[in-house]
């Protein structure tokens, strides 16, 4: 696609609930990454792929978190029995390889909001 | 050793004013130094980053000014407008590894007309 998809835009979900985030990255691109956006807080590194494996996944909060990717494309976040601490934004980012440095921008997608009530 | 600091939290500027936005970081193997803009509902978008062999950058009106040794990097908006109103975030990742950025808290600008 055109740039990154994120589904579902908005999601309300009871406490206890699981709850599934999906990522569609711009195709090619073979490093896709999940951050989380509190409110008023800055962007919270959760997990990195390249290709189908996640060889950084330091930033996922708790056990209650999980991710995966198939087929080198789609990713989805997994949260479980969500508690209130969990409402953020979630955003989820890709690249055309995972190298850093210039010439590799991070397009950014444009959040899922998630809400525990 | 990943923190990346940045400040003010908020800054409100006159149109046509300069503004001044502070970063400023503790790994010294960071090597890679992106400015990101966020409108409300959307996600961030870069605007313009810079390496530490090259002191400054300038982009239009954007210009990211980087002091080593100070380990300190700036973003300046020269005749700032009102579509400048957003929030801004400075990052800081490594070449080597996975490029993984780390975040600013992110200034929210206003710009007044």
């Amino acid at each position: 696609g055109a740039g990154v998809s994120q589904s579902p835009s908005n999601k309300v979900t009871e406490k206890g609930k699981d709850v599934e985030l999906r990522c569609d990255p711009i195709s090619g691109h073979t490093a896709l990454y999940w951050y989380r956006q509190s409110l008023g807080q800055g962007l919270e590194f959760l997990i990195y792929f390249q290709g189908n494996s996640a060889p950084d996944k330091s930033g996922l909060p708790s056990d209650r978190f999980s991710a995966e990717r198939t087929g080198g494309s789609v990713s989805t976040l997994t949260i479980q029995r969500t508690q209130q601490e969990d409402s953020a934004v979630y955003l989820c980012a890709s690249s055309r390889s995972g190298t850093g440095g210039s010439g590799n921008t991070i397009y950014f997608g444009e959040g899922s909001w998630l809400t525990v009530v | 050793q990943q923190q990346v600091k940045q400040s003010p939290q908020s800054l409100i500027v006159q149109k046509g004013g300069i503004s001044i936005i502070n970063c400023a970081y503790e790994n010294t193997a960071f090597d890679y130094f992106p400015w990101y803009q966020q409108f409300p509902g959307k996600g961030p978008a870069l605007l313009i980053a810079i390496r530490p062999d090259v002191s400054e950058k300038k982009e239009g009106r954007f210009t990211i000014s980087f002091n080593k040794s100070a380990k300190q990097f700036s973003l300046h908006i020269m005749d700032s407008q009102p579509g400048d109103s957003a929030t801004y975030f400075c990052a800081a990742s490594m070449r080597q590894g996975a490029q993984k950025l780390v975040f600013g808290q992110g200034t929210r600008l206003t710009i007044n007309p």
